[in-house]
């Protein structure tokens, strides 16, 4: 099992939508998580940052931790065709690197 | 967000050349960079980790003699892939983080630099 795993998609949604993206992982000691977004050919940029379980939202998006199910979840509101990217869940123990999932393909079509 | 530069973004180069790429975090202290490589279409694999003014740490299966690492201050971090073959050719991202006092701080990345080999 990969310490990490996350829905390659891709997934297309309509513009307006709300999109879900999730990650599981395996090690319970991960308490540091993060999303990002990487737009083709570019260095991923960071879109969220939780410590431990809870929600954390900033403007359309909304990060969700659940650390008694190992899951976490990044969800956009009203979707934008500019969302369309790959993005990728990472997440670490103290003072450990960051593991990151495999990345999830989103289109938003206009 | 901190920002970190990465240069250059693109570089072809003939083979068995050598190819430099720097990595500056150019608001922060960068006291750890790391360097990842990306196929096409997965995600990032993580070649190693450097500590400003120590040697890096290379992940298994990652060859230190080829790819060079010098972390020489806290805003520079440079790869040096050595005699460069077709099958390096790949995206190179590297990510900064100020661990400082506060670990596991947000990781930063650069553009990443787009290396073929011909």
């Amino acid at each position: 099992q990969k310490e990490v795993e996350q829905d390659p998609g891709p997934l297309s949604v309509p513009e307006g939508a709300i999109v879900s993206l999730n990650c599981t992982y395996s090690n319970s000691a991960f308490q540091y998580f993060m999303w990002y977004r990487q737009y083709s050919r570019k260095g991923p940029e960071l879109l969220m940052y939780t410590y431990s379980s809870g929600n954390k939202e900033d403007g359309r998006f909304t990060a969700q931790v659940d650390k008694s199910s190992k899951y976490i979840s990044l969800f956009i509101r009203d979707s934008q065709p500019s969302d369309s990217a790959t993005y990728l869940c990472a997440m670490s123990a103290y003072g450990q690197n960051f593991v990151f999932g495999p990345g999830t393909r989103l289109s938003v079509l206009p | 967000g901190a920002v970190v530069s990465q240069h250059p973004s693109r570089v072809i180069c003939k083979s068995g050349t050598s190819v430099k790429i720097e990595c500056r975090s150019l608001d922060f202290q960068a006291t750890t960079m790391f360097w990842y490589r990306q196929f096409p279409k997965q995600s990032l694999m993580l070649m190693a980790t450097s500590n400003e003014g120590s040697k890096a740490t290379y992940e298994q299966g990652v060859e230190k003699d080829k790819f060079l690492i010098n972390h020489a201050s806290l805003t520079l971090s440079t790869l040096t892939v050595t005699s460069a073959h077709p099958e390096d050719s790949s995206f190179y991202i590297c990510s900064a983080e100020d661990r400082g006092e506060l670990r596991n701080t947000e990781a930063f990345f650069g553009q990443g630099t787009r290396l073929t080999v011909v």
